[in-house]
């Protein structure tokens, strides 16, 4: 079965500074992989996604991720973090067997920004 | 993306009652529907997969008879808590997919239910 680890339940991080979030899956196949964002009080909203292709995938806001296969990760990446970022990070593994994308979220990560 | 409307955003009721919990889709025709559950603090843990015009399929653990799902429609999803109680009360949260879902899932804006 497909597992999502994210290892940081939070972090704070200044206004401005670099803010890297990390994500482990286990998946016996290529994985379909995913950062969702929440607000408070919110859904879910996609910054980014894998499938295959380049490794180094852009999303929105500024948001990039990483995948390596070797690390089994898929990190996310931002290189200046702004107030409005402050948020809640969940990443995700899609299960695409099925004909339809089955998603396995992480426990989220939720991020402060400080001024 | 798509947009996906939930109605109520808050709802607070007696234990023993039941509620209902709308998702739509506003702007294309939602096939399949998913409903998920968040405690606090916590991930989401699908609760079931809802497909319109059949039975949803309940994930393990997810009492069916609990959590009443119907899709009568290509737009519209109901989750209904049946007898809620205390232990019932978190944030539901709904989401459907474009196509095999392959480009992500465009969820709602969630639902707090909070059983007294």
């Amino acid at each position: 079965a497909q597992s999502v680890t994210q290892p940081d339940i939070h972090i704070t991080v200044s206004e401005g500074a670099s803010l890297e979030l990390r994500c482990n899956y286990s998946y016996g196949a290529t994985p379909y992989l995913f950062w969702y964002v929440q607000s408070p009080g919110q859904g879910l909203q996609l910054l980014l996604k894998y499938f295959s292709g380049d490794t180094l995938v852009q999303g929105i806001k500024g948001f990039e991720a990483e995948f390596k296969r070797s690390q089994s990760s898929f990190n996310l990446r931002k290189p200046s973090v702004h107030w409005s970022d402050a948020a809640e990070y969940f990443c995700a593994v899609g299960d695409g067997s099925g004909g339809y994308q089955k998603v396995t979220f992480g426990t989220g990560t939720k991020l402060q920004v400080i001024p | 993306g798509a947009v996906v409307s939930q109605h109520p955003s808050r709802v607070i009721c007696k234990s023993g009652t039941s509620v209902k919990i709308e998702c739509r889709s506003l702007d294309f025709q939602a096939t399949t529907m998913f409903w998920y559950r968040q405690f606090p603090k916590q991930s989401l843990m699908l609760m079931a997969t809802s497909n319109e015009g059949s039975k949803a399929t309940y994930e393990q653990g997810v009492e069916k008879d609990k959590f009443l799902i119907n899709h009568a429609s290509l737009t519209l999803s109901t989750l209904t808590v049946t007898s809620a109680h205390p232990e019932d009360s978190s944030f539901y949260i709904c989401s459907t997919i474009s196509g095999s879902g392959f480009n992500g899932q465009f969820f709602g804006p969630g639902t707090r239910l909070t059983v007294l």
